[in-house]
């Protein structure tokens, strides 16, 4: 099976403009989380979607925002971008059998740099 | 802080050495992961343990939990260089919260 996919893999964005971020899970499987990685706050999680629901939302402003389509592919946006939203945004898909003993499996991350 | 803390931040070792990663946290879990990532890349799965498990082993890689003590750690025998990566924790507290990870052990291994 094909891994999680991300696009794009690199982007440069300046400040006040807005990004949208996509990704594709391993078929078969229909939750997705998205995390932000900086250097100085480590991981953090943004979103989780199940079946097009958002299940579960970190403590971010409401400039970050997320969906999920019928075929579990995700994106998520964010609007009016500042210097520190340059970071490293991980996606992760799992097969939700049973979500308490899920692991999760990770695509190679989009890196955004805000000028 | 919610997240799991990593114990040493760092660590640098001589090929063939053992490696240990420590990892506490703060609440009750559900379960804890272990995940490596290469520099700038995404995370690899290692190891899933339940809160009801002591031990768990997969080839090279030995995790230990001690809820009473809330902590876990992950051994490496017999490191190789590319072995060195970040390592970090992660714990999920119930079915349905989310997967809460710490900020990482950088291992590098010297050949």
């Amino acid at each position: 099976k094909a891994g999680v996919t991300q696009t794009p893999r690199y982007l440069i964005k300046t400040r006040g403009q807005q990004v949208t971020l996509s990704c594709s899970p391993i078929s078969g499987h229909r939750s997705v989380s998205w995390y932000q990685q900086t250097p100085g706050q480590g991981l953090q999680f943004l979103f989780e979607y199940f079946s097009e629901t958002q299940r579960n939302k970190g403590n971010f402003p409401g400039r970050f925002s997320g969906r999920q389509f019928s075929n579990s592919r995700s994106e998520m946006n964010v609007s009016t971008l500042e210097l520190g939203d340059s970071a490293l945004y991980l996606c992760a898909s799992s097969l939700e059998a049973r979500l308490s003993q899920e692991t999760q499996y990770f695509g190679p991350g989009t890196r955004l740099l805000v000028l | 802080s919610q997240q799991g803390e990593e114990d040493p931040q760092a660590l640098s070792i001589q090929e063939g050495e053992n490696a240990t990663m420590n990892c506490s946290y703060k609440t009750s879990i559900n379960n804890l992961q272990w995940y490596r990532q290469n520099s700038g890349r995404g995370l690899v799965h290692l190891i899933l343990i339940r809160s009801n498990e002591r031990e768990k082993h997969s080839g090279r890689l030995r995790v230990t939990l001690d809820t009473s003590k809330k902590s876990s750690s992950l051994l490496i025998t017999a490191s190789r260089a590319a072995d060195t990566a970040s390592y970090f924790c992660a714990r999920r507290n119930s079915g349905n919260t989310p997967l809460v990870f710490g900020k990482g052990t950088r291992l590098s291994v010297i050949a």
